[in-house]
């Protein structure tokens, strides 16, 4: 079975370019994540989505930044316009039920120049 | 507030030795995940605890969910170079159905 797949592995921008991120998940996996990891430190939840409607956007700094997942399936996190402060490992993780163990990509390695 | 304190923050060792490392929290968690994470690799699920009280195995690691809800542990025994890395607790918070909240981490380095 294959994991959850994350693209690209890295990405290097300049400060207020758009960047976009894609997240496959396990098939099967209703429920959808996306974290943020800061060096050193442990993942933060951005949103996270039961099939397609995203049921806790809490986290995520909605002026610049936006998430979809059409169909329930794939996702994208959009950041638009990047800042040095974006720089950070982008994580996208699933789950097949609510509650139940999440497993993660290998994320994207963004830096802002 | 949901969060994860996980202790300690690092830990060197030398092979062979066991390892404990622990996660609590003032607030009462549902499930427990504990996950290790090498250098530019996403988390990797270890072990899954679901009820209060559990104690559950997967080779080396043995990982148990305290009786209150609120801590963890994460036990290694005769620990190997490959065991080097961040290890992660993880909880899904009871206050909020399915957020899973991540601990600080704990770095662990063997010595050969």
């Amino acid at each position: 079975e294959a994991g959850v797949v994350q693209s690209p592995r890295y990405k290097i921008i300049e400060k207020k370019q758009p960047v976009a991120f894609w997240c496959n998940p396990i098939s099967g996996h209703n429920t959808l994540y996306w974290y943020l990891q800061n060096l050193g430190q442990g993942p933060e939840l951005l949103i996270r989505y039961e099939n397609e409607e995203a049921v806790d956007d809490s986290q995520l700094p909605k002026d610049r930044f936006s998430a979809e997942r059409l169909k329930g399936v794939d996702s994208t996190l959009k950041i638009q316009p990047a800042e040095l402060g974006d720089s950070a490992v982008y994580l996208c993780a699933s789950s097949k039920d609510p509650g139940r163990e999440a497993f993660f990509g290998q994320g994207t390695r963004l830096t802002v120049v | 507030g949901q969060q994860l304190n996980q202790s300690p923050q690092s830990m060197f060792i030398q092979e062979g030795e066991d390892v404990s490392m622990n996660c609590t929290s003032s607030s009462i968690f549902n499930t427990w995940l504990w996950y290790k994470q090498d250098p530019g690799e996403g988390p990797v699920l270890l072990i899954a605890l679901y009820k209060a009280g559990e104690l559950t195995s997967n080779g080396r690691l043995t990982a148990q969910f305290g009786i209150t809800r609120k801590d963890s542990f994460l036990n290694i025994s005769a620990s190997i170079p490959s065991d080097v890395g961040i290890y992660f607790c993880a909880g899904f918070w009871g206050g909020a159905t399915n957020k899973l909240i991540f601990g600080t981490g704990t770095l662990l380095a063997v010595q050969p």
